[in-house]
């Protein structure tokens, strides 16, 4: 069955960028919608953004200044790029398929981002 | 954005005995094709949240049948018919009627 593992730094400095991937193994990554959900420690979720397997894009308007979503089909991945990061933007990162109507269908396991110095 | 909001926060149940989760949305999740936006998750301790029901009161594959979801415009429900230990966790509704998708605070059931 298809499987989503987001990887990545684990800890980032302020003011630099986030870089996660999430491969998709299992199936592949053309026809589907590609999304990034964060989730702050003790806290609820928050969704940042999807991609289309053909590019096109949605952002959350709070994080669409700093925020990059990518595909790269060959590869079977997609990425997420959060620019300028401060303490805030620490939390888990999930990526996810997403149904062409918006449900989160399938979950990766999550991975944490730390933001300190 | 649109504004989930959910109750109670927090739910202790006895194990068989049923449960039930309000979500409000400030915004209509009904779209003239007649589905309503509106999805249901648990998150079980230490794991990442999984699919429950979509478009309001469709159970995902493997969903036990013991879980139903209703309810249409802004007012929806999650209800669980006999509350198993195996249901602990923060249950979350999620709008997708319009970008960006939010969610609801989360719910957080409890054994007694």
């Amino acid at each position: 069955q298809v499987q989503l593992q987001e990887s990545g730094p684990g800890l980032v400095k302020p003011s630099e960028t986030l870089s996660l991937t999430c491969s998709v193994s299992g199936g592949s990554i053309s026809g589907h919608v590609w999304t990034w959900i964060r989730q702050p420690p003790g806290q609820g979720l928050e969704w940042i953004g999807y991609i289309y397997y053909t590019g096109i894009t949605r952002y959350n308007p709070s994080l669409t200044s700093r925020v990059t979503i990518s595909v790269d089909t060959s590869q079977n991945q997609f990425s997420l790029n959060l620019s300028s990061v401060t303490a805030a933007d620490t939390a888990v990162y999930y990526c996810a398929r997403t149904s062409l109507e918006g449900t989160t269908e399938l979950w990766g396991q999550g991975t944490l981002v730390t933001v300190s110095a | 954005d649109i504004v989930m909001t959910q109750s109670p926060l927090s739910l202790p149940v006895t194990p068989g005995e049923p449960a039930s989760i309000s979500c409000r949305s400030s915004q209509n999740l009904l779209h003239s094709n007649g589905k309503n936006y509106l999805d249901w998750y648990l998150q079980k301790p230490g794991q990442s949240p999984h699919l429950l029901i979509y478009l309001g009161s469709n159970r995902a594959s493997g969903v036990p049948d013991r879980f139903s979801g209703s309810g249409s415009g802004t007012d929806f429900t999650l209800r669980i018919s006999r509350v198993e230990a195996e249901d602990v966790g923060v249950y979350y509704c999620m709008q997708t009627l319009s970008t960006p998708y939010t969610f609801g605070q989360g719910t957080k059931l409890e054994i007694k």
